[in-house]
């Protein structure tokens, strides 16, 4: 079946402009997290939707970056007035809850010139 | 909040086993998870210990011991392509990952 898709798989934006960035979940996954990803670096959490509740956003780390997630399925994170060091993977994932493996997608590379 | 501890980077020959350990402190435990993150791809999920214990799944066994926050991950028969990143990942009230630990199988 389909896994987690996310797009663009590449995206290059100069600093100042705002992004999107999309993720797909598998189907019937009421738990989705995004992470960032330096180079040689591990994964940063920045946000977690899990089913209605309110999202854990404890890893964004600026108010430059929100993330949404419409009908309990896609997701966009924004990240607004992008500066260079948001260079980096962003990571989506989707399980089917909280204590269950999670599902990654190929990420977006994102560089900021 | 959540404090994990597992070597950088590690060097095994094929054919041989290698032990990755991982330390970690958390507010609360529902769980451990260990990923494969092969460079420029996604990581994918290797096991899930929540009970104190040995999880053998093939070539690849996890062993998890609540009460001294401690986990292994142990490959066995090591292959070219094992040659990746295993992260640590315990679970309380979501997941959190390690940095990784970098594994280099030499011929």
């Amino acid at each position: 079946g389909a896994g987690v898709s996310q797009s663009p798989s590449n995206k290059v934006t100069e600093k100042g402009k705002d992004v999107e960035l999309r993720c797909d979940p598998i189907s019937g996954h009421t738990a989705l997290y995004w992470y960032r990803q330096s180079l040689g670096q591990g994964l940063e959490f920045l946000i977690y939707f899990q089913g209605n509740s309110a999202p854990d956003k404890s890893g964004l780390p600026s108010d430059r970056f929100s993330a949404e997630r419409t009908g309990g399925s896609v997701s966009t994170l924004t990240i607004q007035r992008t500066q260079q060091e948001d260079s980096a993977v962003y990571l989506c994932a989707s399980s089917l809850g909280t204590g269950r493996e999670q599902y990654f997608g190929p990420g977006t590379r994102l560089t900021v010139t | 909040g959540q404090n994990i501890d597992q070597p950088t980077e590690m060097t095994a020959t094929e054919g041989a086993i290698v032990q990755i350990n991982c330390t970690y402190q958390t507010s609360g435990f529902n769980g451990l998870f260990w990923y494969q993150q092969h460079a420029g791809e996604a990581p994918t999920f290797l096991s899930y210990n929540v009970l104190d214990g040995l999880e053998e799944k093939g070539r690849f066994s996890s062993f998890l011991s609540r009460s001294k926050g401690y986990s292994y991950l142990l490959l066995k028969e090591l292959q070219m392509k094992d040659s990746a990143s295993y992260l640590c990942a315990p679970l309380d009230q979501k997941v959190t990952f390690g940095t990784g630990t970098k594994l280099q199988v030499i011929p």
